[in-house]
């Protein structure tokens, strides 16, 4: 069973430019969460997803990002006319519904802005 | 709103030393708790979760408690190796919220 799976690991964007990330789930895992890692800095969450559903936003900023996780391929971060403050390192974890279980974090996607 | 705290925040020791890291959270309304590494560049390493009924959980020289009551985990890490240098993160689930909520970690040097 492949663990959770992220594309590309490093993607470099000049300022106005589109950045989309990728993310495939561990096989059974229907959740999806998105977070944040900025230097030096613990991970924020951003955004919880089910298939074809947004659970949960609230760690999302109002513009320029959205999320989707399709009825089929992979979760997709996008953000639009990236600016230098979205430097980061975004992780991709999933988990079945169970709540007691914990989340499956991929290596997540280094994104830095020129 | 959850907030969770880690110290300290750097940390550094000869190899062979025991220590110990703190992690500490405000809501105590939580599923569980878990305890990562993350190497320099790299992902997370799931090390230890521990359900919001239990009181600590082993795994090989780690060991963490939870005091819920207290908003309160530690990390013990025994006989450090240098291999053990990484950052450690502290995150809690929620029970209303269904995701986590990360400290800012505590980065360790174990110094041969």
């Amino acid at each position: 069973n492949a663990g959770v799976m992220q594309n590309p690991r490093h993607l470099v964007r000049r300022r106005g430019q589109e950045a989309r990330l990728r993310c495939s789930p561990m096989k059974g895992h229907s959740h999806v969460y998105w977070y944040r890692q900025l230097p030096e800095e613990g991970l924020k969450f951003m955004v919880y997803l089910q298939k074809e559903n947004i659970i949960d936003e609230s760690g999302m900023p109002k513009e320029r990002f959205s999320a989707e996780f399709p009825k089929e391929g992979p979760s997709i971060l996008r953000i639009q006319q990236v600016v230098r403050g979205d430097s980061a390192a975004y992780f991709c974890a999933s988990s079945p519904p169970t709540v007691t279980d914990t989340q499956y974090f991929g290596p997540g996607t280094r994104l830095t802005v020129l | 709103k959850q907030e969770v705290t880690q110290i300290p925040a750097a940390l550094s020791v000869p190899e062979g030393e025991n220590l110990v890291l703190n992690c500490s959270f405000t809501d105590s309304a939580i599923y569980n708790l878990q305890w990562f590494r993350q190497d320099p560049g790299k992902g997370l390493t799931s090390l230890l979760l521990i359900q919001s009924s239990q009181r600590e959980q082993t795994s090989g020289r780690l060991n963490a408690s939870l005091d819920k009551s207290s908003g309160r985990s530690t990390l013990y890490i025994a006989a450090s190796q240098p291999g053990d240098s990484a950052t450690y993160l502290c995150a809690v689930r929620h029970r209303n919220f269904n995701k986590f909520y990360f400290g800012s970690g505590t980065k360790l040097n174990v110094k041969p």
